[in-house]
């Protein structure tokens, strides 16, 4: 099972800052990475498929990056409506696994 | 534009069976269930072809639970027997983004929650 390792657990930021997220895989998942956020109630949304192409409607702000095992999303700029639950995803290789999640919170 | 709707979820007591439904306005792909422990992060559990043709399932759950599609009806099942106090989840329907693939999900429901009582 490829295991997806996210850090850190909690980053607080203010609106305005800059938000680097990290996804290390346990072995290489090719460029089969991708990012979701999940507010409070609310199903997860894609925003980041195949390592660095954002999904239908997600904002410039958002952008992925990594290749192999080391994965990173970018948020350029911080929204009020950015601070939410990050999880990192892989389907390179069943079991199809998930990141225990980045919880992005106001500082 | 793309709706799934869960439905099928409810309070079972451990050893018990529930049958979770996902109905799917656009039924042409490959479809999963992602399920989500109060308070906890994501795991995937089953994964089923755009013909039904193909089934993937977690360890967790490989034996107990069975997925399926109608295609007549536009919906997809989640038949789950056996179940423990450890299934207690809101349970989401998921479609993959591409045809050509199961994994990366675009679209997903609002989520079932199921609770299982020891």
């Amino acid at each position: 099972e490829i295991v997806l390792t996210q850090s850190p657990a909690t980053l607080s930021l203010s609106p305005g800052e800059r938000a680097t997220l990290s996804c290390r895989a346990s072995q290489s998942v090719r460029n089969y990475l991708a990012w979701y956020q999940q507010k409070p109630g609310q199903a997860p949304r894609l925003l980041i498929y195949d390592v660095s192409n954002r999904a239908t409607g997600i904002p410039a702000r958002f952008s992925g990056s990594g290749s192999g095992t080391d994965f990173t999303l970018t948020i350029s700029s911080l929204e009020p409506e950015d601070f939410a639950v990050y999880y990192c995803h892989q389907r390179s290789d069943w079991p199809l696994t998930f990141g225990g999640g980045t919880k992005v919170e106001i500082k | 534009e793309v709706q799934l709707l869960e439905s099928g979820g409810g309070l079972v007591q451990s050893g018990g069976s529930l049958r979770l439904s996902c109905a799917v306005s656009a039924f042409t792909y490959a479809m999963s269930w992602v399920r989500q422990p109060p308070g906890k992060g994501l795991e995937w559990v089953s994964s089923i072809s755009a013909t039904g043709d193909s089934t993937y399932y977690a360890d967790s759950v490989k034996g107990r639970f069975t997925i399926s599609r109608d295609t007549s009806k536009s919906t997809m099942y989640l038949q789950m027997n056996s179940l423990r106090a450890e299934d207690t989840a809101v349970y989401f329907c998921a479609r993959a983004f591409h045809i050509a693939t199961y994994g990366t999900f675009d679209i997903w429901g609002r989520g079932t929650m199921v609770t299982v009582s020891s």
